[in-house]
């Protein structure tokens, strides 16, 4: 089967970093995406892994284990803006090749 | 370029009602997907269209639902005997399809929130 956990809620002060850890079950693996969600708009494409080891993008910074089945968001310099839902998101071959199976999201609120 | 976008932003309807839901996919991109999103979930595959075929639509809750993409870019999702729990976000995503599977991301449209009365 199919799993994809991660924490419901998080909280952080504005300037700080934050840690936000998915793990996965999957039959088959072909990258994990993760995703920010702000409430009421789209998910928004933020960084994709398909090879274990720590890829890094401005603020945000995505990291792979594939033996572990897990991975995790790193967002530094923390802004207000960044209160968002982030979505952990892992393309599954046993479930068909395009398809994109998502945990729940953390909601992550930035305060002062 | 413009993005994906989805009319109508929100549609509320009658139990029983029939709906469509349309999906304008980034131009050029071969592949579309349809999402479902309910409160406080992440968003959850129906359908997946490569080109004017439906490539896997194991996600269609049950018979009720279908999608159609006749010419291969806009695509329209049906439900026919709305319920009230078909009320959710319906997400409409597409990727360049043409790529290896490494790099083929998917970009969403805004979605239309459907409230089933």
């Amino acid at each position: 089967g199919q799993n994809i956990d991660q924490p419901t809620e998080m909280t952080a002060t504005e300037g700080a970093i934050v840690q936000i850890n998915c793990t996965y079950q999957t039959s088959g693996f072909n990258g994990l995406f993760w995703y920010q969600q702000h409430a009421g708009e789209a998910p928004t494409f933020l960084s994709y892994n398909v090879l274990d080891g720590l890829e890094e993008k401005g603020r945000f910074s995505s990291f792979l284990s594939r033996s572990k089945g897990y991975s995790y968001l790193l967002l530094k310099e923390l802004q207000m803006k960044d209160s968002a839902s982030y979505l952990c998101a892992v393309r599954d071959t046993a479930g068909g090749y395009n398809k994109l199976i998502f945990g729940a999201g953390t909601r992550l609120a930035v305060h002062p | 370029g413009a993005g994906v976008s989805q009319t109508p932003s929100n549609k509320v309807t009658e139990k029983g009602k029939y709906v469509e839901l349309r999906c304008d996919p980034i131009s050029g991109h071969t592949a579309l997907y349809w999402y479902r999103q309910s409160l406080g979930q992440g968003p959850e595959f129906l359908i997946y269209f490569q080109g004017t075929g439906a490539a896997d639509d194991s996600g269609l809750p049950n018979d009720r639902f279908f999608a159609v993409r006749p010419e291969g870019s806009v695509s329209t999702l049906k439900i026919q005997r709305t319920e009230r729990g078909d009320s959710a976000v319906y997400l409409c995503a597409s990727s360049p399809g043409d790529r290896g599977p490494g790099t083929d991301t998917q970009y969403f449209g805004p979605g239309t929130r459907l409230t089933v009365l």
